[in-house]
């Protein structure tokens, strides 16, 4: 079956570095997403990663490793407004969104 | 209004009850998702609408019932459901090609649906 994995809960120091990992086992690969979701809101569009690498967007940072079947967001410089749930997302060979759990972040001042 | 707009933002309905989840994006969008999340579960997708025409029924009972009478609104009809329907339902859209390998999604806010 196809399956994401990621961390239930993180948390982190206002102004430190975090990084959230997502591995994940899919038919076929068509990019990973990361969403970022607030208590009572809509999930965001951070990241898409289709290539091995790292994509850097300010603050958050996207890296994939297709081989290893692993992604990982990195969130610098941790904001109080960075407290929220990050969404891992594969697009499968038939481009369907396989999603994960959320992890849930915590930044305490 | 911009974005996806999703009412109501909260619902309380008995098991007997019909009630409508309505969807609305003016992004000019050319496909519509309904997805339900519940706490510490992924996603799961509902319905898909794409250009108008359902695509997807990913085995959802019959007592949700989707209608997509244009391409920017979105309704999920709701009759006779069972407390374990409680959920958030999230309404999506989408600019979807053949190869949509970068097809982002923007959401709503969601429906907070309790049954009791």
């Amino acid at each position: 079956g196809q399956n994401i994995d990621q961390p239930t809960e993180m948390t982190a120091t206002e102004g430190a570095i975090v990084q959230i990992n997502c591995t994940y086992q899919t038919s076929g690969f068509n990019g990973l997403f990361w969403y970022q979701q607030h208590a009572g809101e809509a999930p965001t569009f951070l990241s898409y990663n289709v290539l091995d690498g790292l994509e850097e967007k300010g603050r958050f940072s996207s890296f994939l490793s297709r081989s290893k079947g692993y992604s990982y967001l990195l969130l610098k410089e941790l904001q109080m407004k960075d407290s929220a749930s990050y969404l891992c997302a594969v697009m499968d060979s038939n481009y369907q969104l396989i999603w994960g759990a959320g992890t849930k972040l915590i930044i305490k001042p | 209004e911009t974005g996806v707009t999703q009412t109501p933002r909260h619902l309380v309905m008995g098991m007997t009850n019909k009630k409508s989840l309505k969807c609305e994006q003016h992004l000019g969008h050319n496909a519509m998702y309904w997805y339900k999340q519940s706490a510490k579960k992924p996603l799961e997708l509902m319905f898909v609408y794409n250009f108008k025409e359902q695509t997807e029924n990913n085995s959802v009972p019959s007592r949700f019932s989707p209608e997509c009478p244009n391409s920017s609104h979105l309704f999920l009809h709701l009759h006779t459901l069972q407390p374990e329907d409680s959920a958030l339902y999230l309404c999506a859209s989408s600019q979807a090609g053949e190869s949509s390998g970068a097809n982002v999604l923007t959401f709503g806010a969601g429906s907070r649906l309790t049954v009791l």
